[in-house]
């Protein structure tokens, strides 16, 4: 069956310092979609990426797709403690979403 | 513009009792309806999806069933709890199969 993992697990940084997570598929995927979930929260939706090799910015957050669309990285730039949270990529089914492990990331003040 | 409602918050349940939770979406109509479940500290696994009124597909076999029975309403069921059913479940909807997916509050299920 379709896998997505990612890594690391877990990612303790100290404010100010840069954060990623990477994420991999097993098949190719037509998009890869990333997602925040802040402690005792629920997921919210940041981004989307269709095109193979394509990279977007959200002010200190960068996003990648790879080139043969099997994976995707997530790069935070000078992290600050509003980071915190556990980020899942995800990728499309038949006809649901497939999402990944996600990564946990503590921000040390 | 588009709202998900779930419901309750927090739920602890007794071993072998019944379970409901209830999952409503407003200001879209068909939309994709999926219900997730996070163990402490963990990933997402995807209990249930569907497409439409009626349809609902299972990805993990186990005592929990899903029912579609307004386009709107999607509910998460089982006749009997087991101590392993607790967990975060999430209820979700996209517009299209698999796109951008928008989540409920979710419940934090505590079976004692």
């Amino acid at each position: 069956g379709q896998q997505v993992m990612q890594i690391p697990q877990y990612q303790h940084v100290q404010e100010g310092e840069d954060f990623t997570t990477y994420c991999n598929s097993s098949t190719t995927l037509s998009n890869i979609q990333w997602y925040k979930q802040r402690p005792g929260g629920h997921p919210v939706f940041l981004i989307q990426l269709v095109k193979s090799g394509e990279v977007k910015k959200q002010k200190r957050l960068t996003f990648q797709f790879g080139e043969a669309k099997k994976n995707s990285s997530l790069h935070i730039t000078a992290t600050q403690t509003t980071d915190v949270g556990t980020y899942f990529c995800a990728g499309p089914g038949a006809n649901n979403l497939f999402f990944g492990t996600g990564t946990r990331l503590t921000v040390i003040p | 513009s588009q709202t998900i409602h779930q419901w309750p918050a927090t739920l602890v349940q007794p071993v072998g009792s019944p379970l409901s939770l209830e999952c409503t979406v407003e200001g879209t109509s068909n939309p994709n309806l999926y219900w997730y479940r996070q163990a402490a500290g963990r990933g997402l696994q995807l209990l249930f999806y569907s497409v439409g009124i009626g349809q609902i597909s299972s990805e993990v076999p186990q005592n929990l069933s899903a029912s579609r029975p307004q386009d709107r309403q999607f509910i998460l069921s089982s006749k009997k709890l087991l101590l392993s059913d607790s967990g975060f479940y999430l209820c979700a909807w996209s517009a299209v199969r698999a796109s951008e997916a928008f989540f409920g509050q979710g419940t934090r299920l505590t079976v004692v």
